[in-house]
Protein backbone atom coordinates (compact mmCIF):
# COMPACT_ATOMS: atom_id res chain seq x y z
CA UNK A 1 0.00 0.00 0.00
CA UNK A 2 0.95 3.09 -0.89
CA UNK A 3 2.14 5.87 2.03
CA UNK A 4 3.05 9.66 2.54
CA UNK A 5 5.63 11.31 4.97
CA UNK A 6 5.46 14.79 5.60
CA UNK A 7 8.23 15.51 7.99
CA UNK A 8 7.79 18.93 8.86
CA UNK A 9 5.41 18.73 11.69
CA UNK A 10 5.59 22.68 12.38
CA UNK A 11 6.83 25.48 10.38
CA UNK A 12 6.92 29.46 11.39
CA UNK A 13 7.34 31.64 8.25
CA UNK A 14 7.35 35.58 7.94
CA UNK A 15 4.53 37.20 6.06
CA UNK A 16 5.55 38.02 2.77
CA UNK A 17 8.39 35.25 2.93
CA UNK A 18 8.34 31.88 0.58
CA UNK A 19 7.47 28.76 1.79
CA UNK A 20 7.95 25.46 0.80
CA UNK A 21 6.14 22.08 2.08
CA UNK A 22 7.76 18.75 1.47
CA UNK A 23 6.07 15.75 0.64
CA UNK A 24 7.53 12.48 0.08
CA UNK A 25 5.47 9.22 -0.80
CA UNK A 26 6.06 5.83 -1.30
CA UNK A 27 4.38 3.99 -4.22
CA UNK A 28 5.23 1.50 -6.86
CA UNK A 29 3.60 3.05 -10.00
CA UNK A 30 2.83 6.90 -10.32
CA UNK A 31 0.34 7.61 -7.61
CA UNK A 32 -2.53 10.54 -7.53
CA UNK A 33 -0.82 13.42 -5.45
CA UNK A 34 -3.08 15.63 -3.70
CA UNK A 35 -2.41 18.75 -1.58
CA UNK A 36 -5.31 20.11 1.03
CA UNK A 37 -5.46 22.86 3.73
CA UNK A 38 -7.69 22.62 6.71
CA UNK A 39 -8.30 25.62 8.88
CA UNK A 40 -9.12 25.39 12.20
CA UNK A 41 -12.58 23.58 13.40
CA UNK A 42 -13.36 23.31 9.65
CA UNK A 43 -12.83 20.31 7.02
CA UNK A 44 -10.22 19.62 3.98
CA UNK A 45 -9.88 22.46 1.11
CA UNK A 46 -8.49 20.84 -2.47
CA UNK A 47 -5.83 23.19 -3.11
CA UNK A 48 -3.97 21.38 -5.92
CA UNK A 49 -4.05 17.70 -7.43
CA UNK A 50 -1.19 15.93 -9.88
CA UNK A 51 -2.76 13.13 -11.66
CA UNK A 52 -0.43 13.24 -14.98
CA UNK A 53 0.93 15.15 -17.33
CA UNK A 54 3.22 18.39 -16.43
CA UNK A 55 4.92 18.11 -13.27
CA UNK A 56 4.37 21.64 -11.97
CA UNK A 57 0.82 21.91 -11.18
CA UNK A 58 -0.77 25.43 -9.84
CA UNK A 59 -3.52 25.40 -7.57
CA UNK A 60 -5.65 27.88 -5.82
CA UNK A 61 -4.65 30.98 -3.44
CA UNK A 62 -1.41 30.94 -5.39
CA UNK A 63 -0.19 27.82 -4.66
CA UNK A 64 1.62 25.34 -6.96
CA UNK A 65 3.61 21.89 -6.27
CA UNK A 66 6.16 19.55 -8.29
CA UNK A 67 6.12 16.18 -8.90
CA UNK A 68 9.75 14.66 -8.58
CA UNK A 69 9.32 10.79 -9.62
CA UNK A 70 13.24 10.83 -9.18
CA UNK A 71 12.79 11.73 -5.35
CA UNK A 72 9.05 10.63 -4.52
CA UNK A 73 8.69 13.95 -3.48
CA UNK A 74 5.66 16.70 -4.36
CA UNK A 75 6.51 19.56 -2.52
CA UNK A 76 4.28 22.39 -1.86
CA UNK A 77 4.95 26.00 -2.50
CA UNK A 78 4.11 29.71 -2.60
CA UNK A 79 6.29 32.74 -3.18
CA UNK A 80 4.71 35.29 -0.71
CA UNK A 81 2.84 33.77 2.35
CA UNK A 82 -0.55 35.59 3.62
CA UNK A 83 -1.49 35.94 6.96
CA UNK A 84 -4.73 34.17 5.44
CA UNK A 85 -2.38 31.29 4.95
CA UNK A 86 -1.66 30.00 8.25
CA UNK A 87 -3.71 26.58 8.70
CA UNK A 88 -2.87 22.64 8.21
CA UNK A 89 -1.66 21.22 5.24
CA UNK A 90 -2.06 17.72 4.53
CA UNK A 91 -0.65 15.77 1.54
CA UNK A 92 -2.43 13.05 0.23
CA UNK A 93 -1.25 9.93 -1.97
CA UNK A 94 -4.12 8.03 -4.08
CA UNK A 95 -4.09 4.91 -5.95
CA UNK A 96 -7.17 1.93 -6.55
CA UNK A 97 -9.61 2.30 -3.72
CA UNK A 98 -7.16 4.03 -1.39
CA UNK A 99 -6.01 6.94 -0.30
CA UNK A 100 -3.32 7.94 2.79
CA UNK A 101 -2.83 11.37 3.90
CA UNK A 102 0.31 12.53 5.71
CA UNK A 103 0.26 13.42 9.12
CA UNK A 104 0.27 17.35 8.39
CA UNK A 105 2.24 20.13 8.71
CA UNK A 106 1.03 23.22 10.55
CA UNK A 107 1.60 26.35 9.45
CA UNK A 108 2.09 29.46 11.57
CA UNK A 109 2.52 32.94 9.89
CA UNK A 110 4.40 35.83 11.83
CA UNK A 111 3.57 39.04 10.88
CA UNK B 1 -23.46 24.43 -6.59
CA UNK B 2 -23.60 23.68 -2.47
CA UNK B 3 -21.14 21.77 -1.00
CA UNK B 4 -20.96 18.77 0.67
CA UNK B 5 -23.38 18.78 4.06
CA UNK B 6 -22.70 16.83 7.20
CA UNK B 7 -24.96 17.17 10.24
CA UNK B 8 -24.97 17.80 12.60
CA UNK B 9 -21.94 19.54 13.64
CA UNK B 10 -21.18 19.09 17.03
CA UNK B 11 -22.23 16.85 19.24
CA UNK B 12 -21.81 15.26 22.63
CA UNK B 13 -22.64 11.24 23.66
CA UNK B 14 -22.14 9.03 26.84
CA UNK B 15 -20.19 5.98 26.81
CA UNK B 16 -22.27 3.37 25.37
CA UNK B 17 -24.28 4.89 23.46
CA UNK B 18 -24.87 5.38 19.67
CA UNK B 19 -24.68 8.05 17.45
CA UNK B 20 -25.64 8.58 13.41
CA UNK B 21 -23.71 11.31 11.39
CA UNK B 22 -25.66 12.28 8.07
CA UNK B 23 -23.99 13.87 4.91
CA UNK B 24 -25.01 15.13 1.34
CA UNK B 25 -22.89 15.08 -0.97
CA UNK B 26 -22.01 17.51 -3.99
CA UNK B 27 -25.38 17.10 -6.58
CA UNK B 28 -24.34 14.66 -9.08
CA UNK B 29 -21.48 12.68 -6.93
CA UNK B 30 -22.68 8.95 -6.23
CA UNK B 31 -19.27 8.15 -4.27
CA UNK B 32 -19.00 9.21 -0.50
CA UNK B 33 -16.49 8.65 1.94
CA UNK B 34 -15.99 9.06 5.34
CA UNK B 35 -12.75 9.70 7.15
CA UNK B 36 -12.11 10.04 11.02
CA UNK B 37 -9.15 12.31 12.16
CA UNK B 38 -7.90 12.76 15.42
CA UNK B 39 -5.01 14.50 17.13
CA UNK B 40 -3.02 11.12 17.42
CA UNK B 41 -4.02 8.87 14.41
CA UNK B 42 -4.54 11.80 11.95
CA UNK B 43 -6.82 11.13 9.13
CA UNK B 44 -8.19 7.57 9.00
CA UNK B 45 -10.14 5.79 5.99
CA UNK B 46 -13.23 4.76 7.43
CA UNK B 47 -15.33 3.37 4.29
CA UNK B 48 -16.41 4.43 1.09
CA UNK B 49 -20.10 4.20 -0.61
CA UNK B 50 -21.17 4.12 -4.15
CA UNK B 51 -24.36 3.20 -5.52
CA UNK B 52 -25.87 2.42 -2.28
CA UNK B 53 -22.90 -0.34 -1.85
CA UNK B 54 -19.87 -0.21 0.60
CA UNK B 55 -17.40 -0.28 -2.02
CA UNK B 56 -13.97 0.11 0.05
CA UNK B 57 -13.71 -0.01 4.09
CA UNK B 58 -10.77 1.18 6.35
CA UNK B 59 -9.33 -0.52 9.62
CA UNK B 60 -12.50 -0.30 11.70
CA UNK B 61 -13.94 -2.62 14.31
CA UNK B 62 -17.61 -3.45 13.78
CA UNK B 63 -19.00 -0.94 15.65
CA UNK B 64 -18.35 1.60 12.61
CA UNK B 65 -20.95 1.13 10.07
CA UNK B 66 -22.70 3.23 6.81
CA UNK B 67 -24.79 3.01 4.34
CA UNK B 68 -26.16 4.80 1.09
CA UNK B 69 -29.50 6.00 0.02
CA UNK B 70 -30.61 5.93 -3.92
CA UNK B 71 -29.95 10.26 -4.07
CA UNK B 72 -26.41 9.21 -2.57
CA UNK B 73 -26.77 10.58 1.00
CA UNK B 74 -24.91 8.84 3.39
CA UNK B 75 -25.15 8.18 7.10
CA UNK B 76 -22.11 6.66 9.19
CA UNK B 77 -23.12 4.61 12.43
CA UNK B 78 -21.14 4.48 15.56
CA UNK B 79 -22.41 1.57 18.33
CA UNK B 80 -21.22 1.39 22.00
CA UNK B 81 -19.56 4.18 22.12
CA UNK B 82 -15.49 4.67 23.52
CA UNK B 83 -13.94 7.30 24.75
CA UNK B 84 -11.40 7.27 22.02
CA UNK B 85 -13.99 7.55 19.24
CA UNK B 86 -13.99 11.69 20.40
CA UNK B 87 -12.98 13.08 16.73
CA UNK B 88 -13.82 14.77 13.64
CA UNK B 89 -15.82 13.33 11.31
CA UNK B 90 -15.26 13.95 7.66
CA UNK B 91 -17.74 12.89 4.59
CA UNK B 92 -15.97 13.45 1.06
CA UNK B 93 -17.62 13.41 -2.26
CA UNK B 94 -16.58 12.41 -5.88
CA UNK B 95 -17.95 11.98 -9.19
CA UNK B 96 -17.92 8.13 -9.27
CA UNK B 97 -14.28 6.38 -9.23
CA UNK B 98 -14.07 7.43 -5.35
CA UNK B 99 -11.69 7.17 -2.91
CA UNK B 100 -7.92 7.25 -4.56
CA UNK B 101 -8.56 7.86 -8.21
CA UNK B 102 -10.33 10.89 -7.93
CA UNK B 103 -11.02 14.35 -6.43
CA UNK B 104 -12.71 14.13 -3.44
CA UNK B 105 -14.44 17.28 -1.76
CA UNK B 106 -14.72 17.31 2.11
CA UNK B 107 -17.34 18.47 4.31
CA UNK B 108 -16.69 20.57 7.22
CA UNK B 109 -16.75 17.41 9.33
CA UNK B 110 -18.93 16.91 12.56
CA UNK B 111 -16.97 16.89 15.94
CA UNK B 112 -18.24 13.94 18.08
CA UNK B 113 -17.42 14.21 21.94
CA UNK B 114 -17.87 11.18 23.89
CA UNK B 115 -17.81 11.58 27.58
Amino acid sequence: AQSVTQPDIHITVSEGASLELRCNYSYGATPYLFWYVQSPGQGLQLLLKYFSGDTLVQGIKGFEAEFKRSQSSFNLRKPSVHWSDAAEYFCAVGAQNDMRFGAGTRLTVKP
Amino acid sequence: KAGVTQTPRYLIKTRGQQVTLSCSPISGHRSVSWYQQTPGQGLQFLFEYFSETQRNKGNFPGRFSGRQFSNSRSEMNVSTLELGDSALYLCASSLEYGTGLDTIYFGEGSWLTVV
